[in-house]
């Protein structure tokens, strides 16, 4: 059973509206949350990374935050743009230094 | 820079055939990963290297070998390929230290027929 489950699977959205992606984990001990977004055909880029002190942090218009007490965590995305069109991946770093828990991804399409 | 590079971009193989994709990286990155991304799912982890001449199992290693002959480059082989091994592959690199950010390349998109 994966140990990182994102919501939803996909959202369609109209361009300047926001949206908050979800991300529950089960991965413990628990080390560091991250964001990836990634472009259709291209490798995943990190967004923001967060430690278990952390509880928000901020890349221009996206937000993420972090509940280590309930093992959740979530994206905002402020003011889409179309190029915000892209899947929104949530990673988790346990103990285990070179293994990462990747989620599924959420799909985002920004329209016009 | 150009930060982290997969060769070949594309690659369509019978069963049975063998084929090596080249990872580099040019940021003096310790660790190195292989991964495949598969429809529907996360990615996983194939293998992974902390140093040069270290290589280690990772989620879903039956299929594939790699080396790390040299600090820069990590090779990741199928010898006799399967059409599950159908996929797109994505090598990362990171730094020494955990909270270190991952830098992945553009994929390998292989079709084994």
């Amino acid at each position: 059973k994966n140990q990182v489950e994102q919501s939803p699977q996909s959202l369609i959205i109209l361009e300047g509206k926001n949206c908050t992606l979800q991300c529950n984990y089960t991965v413990s001990p628990f080390s560091n949350l991250r964001w990836y977004k990634q472009d259709t055909g291209r490798g995943p880029v990190s967004l923001t990374i967060m430690t278990f002190s952390e509880n928000t942090k901020s890349n221009g218009r996206y937000t993420a935050t972090l509940d280590a007490d309930t093992k959740q965590s979530s994206l905002h995305i402020t003011a889409s743009q179309l190029s915000d069109s892209a899947s929104y991946i949530c990673v988790v770093t346990g103990s285990d230094d070179y293994k990462l828990s990747f989620g599924a991804g959420t799909t985002v399409t920004v329209r016009a | 820079n150009a930060g982290v590079t997969q060769t070949p971009k594309f690659r369509v193989l019978k069963t049975g055939q063998s084929m090596t994709l080249l990872c580099a990286q040019d940021m003096n990155h310790e660790y190195m990963y292989w991964y495949r991304q598969d429809p529907g799912m996360g990615l996983r982890l194939i293998h992974y290297s902390v140093g040069e001449g270290t290589t280690a199992k990772g989620e879903v290693p039956d299929g594939y070998n790699v080396s790390r002959l040299k600090k820069q480059n990590f090779l990741l082989g199928l010898e006799s390929a399967a059409p599950s091994q159908t996929s797109v592959y994505f090598c990362a690199s990171r730094g020494s230290y955990q909270a270190d950010t991952q830098y992945f390349g553009p994929g390998t998109r292989l079709t084994v027929l």
